[in-house]
This record gives C-alpha cells, sequence and structure tokens, in this order.
C-alpha cells in the first residue's frame, strides 16, 4: 500500500531554531505539495514541484523557507529561524500529473502524508 | 482571490440520518472541485473529485454534485454512521498556479 511518508511526526523547538521537515513522496508521482494547517487559516498551500522542479512558492514567506527536492524521493522543508507563528501542522502531499496535462487540468487527486506537527516556543 | 466556505463549522447527527454538507465558492471558473476526509491526527483523503464538465460523482453512500454557476457543491452522505464521524474540506482547483484553495472544513459527529 504506497503511502506519503514525513518525517519528524513532531517537532517542538525554541524560537530561532532551523527545522526541516522532510517528506518521501509515493514512488512514481511526478509532483509534491507542501501544505499548512492552522486552525485560524486552514489548509493553505505553500509550494509545489512538478518533476522536482518548483513551481510555485508564492504561499511560503521565503525570508525563513526554503523548500527543496534533493532527489526524486525526498521533499525537504526548511524554516530557518523558526518563529511561534510558523507552529502548525505542515502536510505533504504527492501526486501524478501526466505528460501534457496541467496539475489543474488533472484528474488525479493528491495523496497526503500524516503531517508533521511543529511547535515553535 | 477564490474563496471556499463551508458552514456550519461542525454537525452533530444520529446515526442512519442522511446528510448534506455544503460548500460553496466565489470563483466559478474552475478545473475541479474535491472533496476530502480527514481524520483526527492524520492528513487527508481524497473522496471524490469532480471536474468541472460534470455534476456530480459517486462513491458508495457517497454523492456529491457540482454547480458551478452558482459557486456550489454538495456532499450527501446516506445512511450515516459512527464511522464517518470526521472533518470534510472541500477544495477548488481554479488552475491559477494550479493551487488548491481548502474550505475550513466541517466536522461531522455521527451520534450511535
Amino acid at each position: 500500500d504506497a503511502r506519503v511518508t514525513q518525517t519528524p511526526r513532531h517537532k517542538v523547538t525554541e524560537m530561532g531554531q532551523e527545522v526541516t521537515m522532510r517528506c518521501q513522496p509515493i514512488l512514481g508521482h511526478n509532483t509534491v505539495f507542501w501544505y499548512r494547517q492552522t486552525m485560524m487559516q486552514g489548509l493553505e498551500l505553500l509550494a509545489y514541484f512538478r518533476n522536482r522542479a518548483p513551481l510555485d512558492d508564492s504561499g511560503m514567506p521565503k525570508d525563513r523557507f526554503s523548500a527543496e527536492m534533493p532527489d526524486a524521493t525526498l521533499a525537504t522543508l526548511k524554516i530557518q529561524p523558526s518563529e511561534p507563528r510558523d507552529s502548525a501542522v505542515y502536510f505533504c502531499a504527492s501526486g501524478l500529473v501526466r505528460d501534457g496535462l496541467s496539475v489543474a487540468a488533472s484528474t488525479d487527486t493528491q495523496y497526503f502524508g500524516p503531517g508533521t506537527r511543529l511547535t515553535v516556543l | 482571490k477564490q474563496e471556499v466556505t463551508q458552514i456550519p463549522a461542525a454537525l452533530s447527527v444520529p446515526e442512519g440520518e442522511n446528510l448534506v454538507l455544503n460548500c460553496s465558492f466565489t470563483d466559478s471558473a474552475i478545473y475541479n472541485l474535491q472533496w476530502f476526509r480527514q481524520d483526527p491526527g492524520k492528513g487527508l483523503t481524497s473522496l471524490l473529485l469532480i471536474q468541472s464538465s460534470q455534476r456530480e460523482q459517486t462513491s458508495g453512500r457517497l454523492n456529491a454534485s457540482l454547480d458551478k454557476s452558482s459557486g456550489r457543491s454538495t456532499l450527501y452522505i446516506a445512511a450515516s454512521q459512527p464511522g464517518d464521524s470526521a472533518t470534510y474540506l472541500c477544495a477548488v482547483n481554479t488552475g491559477a498556479n494550479s493551487k488548491l484553495t481548502f474550505g475550513k472544513g466541517i466536522t461531522l459527529s455521527v451520534r450511535p
């Protein structure tokens, strides 16, 4: 049963520390999404990749957040320095978008990982 | 800017009841709309995806409808069960940078 995995599942850190969250997309999927979920804002898209290339990271605070895909099996989201307002659940999702189709036109869904619950004190 | 609204935020019903969850969106120029389920402490699971050219999709006891012109979708759950208790989120894909815009969800509790 293929699944998206995320590590760590929980992270408690102090303000100013660097936080790295990792995601392993489903093998064969070519799109990866990072979302943040809070009670106030709900789910927000931070960034997404297609074939490892970043397509849109406009939802991400660029001064402290960075997202990368070092290879097809690993996506990372880093926060440096972290702040209390970054406390949230961060979800990674992956999907398969067929060649010639935009993500928007795809009929395939995104598969979500279990999330990383981040608390910044 | 696309906005997705789900009202009410929470709903409690007795087991066996048929129920409807509502979703509204402000920009009707969408590619598709999805309904997701989220269990406490878990990620999201896609339930149904409706393309903009479709009116409805069905899966088991679930039926989702889409009225693009009025900016509305409904998720119909037949013969609800305690196992249906979860948060249900609606998300629309406008194609603007291919982002999914989510509603804040409806937390459903089905009482035995």
